[in-house]
């Protein structure tokens, strides 16, 4: 079973608000991390969180670690409409390769 | 720009065709990936080289053959594909391939198998 799994599914928002996304995670892990991907194109990396570390903040991502429940989450602050993108958090299994999630639809309207 | 390239950005093909994809990185990286993305699946992990030297085939079909001539340059020769291998192929890169770094993602080639 995939190693990653990203809650919602899909989120829609107006501009100005919050998105949070959930990301929940199997075996033992030593960072995750987050990307973004616009539709059809390739990913982009946002943040790594290593597991000693349980938040990280990069201008308007604020991403938090909770070893205990294998569990992540991604808060962008203030959204706006160019954030509309799908949302991909990736764990390292304590291997050297990254399993990706499912993904998180955002889409955020004017 | 993500200082990674894949050409073409689009192909489509027939079952009996033979094909190349390629990916080029400009980042000094020592490991690169393929990936398969098809919809509502997750990202699926095909091939990692690193250092020119493939370390990773997840059980991948042999119609997928990769190449890979030098730390910078990575192909992946198709042939006889089936239609089910229509998906988002992307190329990726990453310092090495020792323990897990951030990695950078090609635009991706978007392939149809008719």
């Amino acid at each position: 079973s995939q190693q990653g799994e990203e809650d919602p599914q899909a989120l829609s928002i107006q501009e100005g608000e919050n998105a949070t996304m959930n990301c929940s995670y199997k075996t033992s892990i030593n960072n995750l991390q987050w990307y973004r991907q616009n539709s059809g194109r390739g990913l982009v990396h946002l943040i790594l969180i290593r597991s000693n570390e349980r938040e990280k903040h990069s201008g308007r991502l604020r991403v938090t670690l909770d070893t205990s429940k294998k569990s992540s989450s991604l808060l962008i602050t203030a959204s706006r409409a160019a954030d509309t993108a799908s949302y991909f958090c990736a764990t390292d299994a304590n291997t050297d390769k990254l399993i990706f999630g499912t993904g998180t639809r955002l889409q955020v309207f004017p | 720009e993500t200082g990674v390239t894949q050409t073409p950005r689009h192909l489509v093909m027939g079952m009996t065709n033979k094909k190349s994809l390629k990916c080029e990185q400009h980042l000094g990286h020592n490991a690169m990936y393929w990936y398969k993305q098809s919809a509502k699946k997750p990202l699926e992990l095909m091939f990692v080289y690193n250092f020119k030297e493939q370390t990773e085939n997840n059980s991948v079909p042999s119609r997928f053959s990769p190449e890979c001539p030098n730390s910078s340059h990575l192909f992946l020769h198709l042939h006889t594909l089936q239609p089910e291998d229509s998906a988002l192929y992307l190329c990726a890169s990453s310092r090495s391939g020792q323990g897990v770094n951030e990695q950078f993602f090609g635009p991706g080639t978007r392939l149809t198998v008719l």
